[in-house]
């Protein structure tokens, strides 16, 4: 069964840092583009950032650029964001999804998330 | 950047059709996908490449896409399909993945 389970999450000041994490299990790893998309409490989904298998493209939404970082560690299975510099309009759950296929253009499946938020 | 319009809320009676649109410039172009989200759930894709249904989900979901919108429509509508219900593409032009505003579904 593939799972994908997020963790990392909390409470944090604007300005300041998180770094979330993704485990994943049940699938070959190593084939599949890895994507953060987030959804704020009671709105609809934000696409985040995207990370391809042999991490050669790497692509983030123009509201995270330059404050996220997506990585991941084909040795251990797991996809990091790392967020700094954030906003109170940050806050939301954090989805990590795999792609549907390897084309990459759909998410399938998705973690249940983990929450963030930004405020003073 | 690319825009996907969906309308904020359908509401359709048991056993009836609920057509949820998502409206782009030139959608029917590019590949849709869908995800069916219940409260406190994750988005779970319901129909990808505009009409593909994933293995698990009912043969009541199907999908179409031409010109400027896309549909999903759930068949014979049952109170389980209640959700919020999502488009989303990929815009090679900018290289983001983009997703409509969200349906809720309510099952009258």
């Amino acid at each position: 069964e593939v799972q994908l389970v997020e963790s990392g999450g909390g409470l944090v000041k604007p300005g300041g840092s998180l770094r979330l994490s993704c485990e994943a299990s049940g699938f070959t790893f190593t084939s599949y583009t890895l994507n953060w998309v987030r959804q704020a409490p009671g709105k609809g989904l934000e696409w985040v950032a995207s990370v391809s298998s042999s991490k050669s493209h790497i692509y983030y939404a123009r509201s995270v650029k330059g404050r996220f970082a997506i990585s991941r560690d084909n040795a251990k299975n797991s996809l990091s964001l790392q967020m700094n510099n954030l906003r109170v309009e940050d806050s939301a759950i954090y989805y990590c999804a795999r792609a549907g296929d390897s084309s990459g253009y759909w998410f399938d499946p998705w973690g249940q998330g983990t929450l963030v938020t930004v405020s003073s | 950047s690319y825009v996907l319009t969906q309308p904020p809320s359908v509401s359709v009676a048991p056993g009836e059709a609920a057509r949820i649109t998502c409206e782009g410039n030139n959608i029917g172009l590019k590949s849709v996908h869908w995800y069916q989200q219940k409260p406190g759930q994750a988005p779970v894709v319901v129909i990808y490449y505009d009409s593909d249904r994933p293995s698990g989900i009912p043969e009541r979901f199907s999908g179409s896409n031409s010109g400027n919108t896309a549909t999903l429509t759930i068949s014979r509508v049952e109170a389980g399909d209640e959700a919020d219900y999502f488009c989303q593409v990929w815009d090679s032009g900018s290289d983001h993945h983009v997703f409509g505003g969200g349906t809720q579904v309510f099952v009258l």
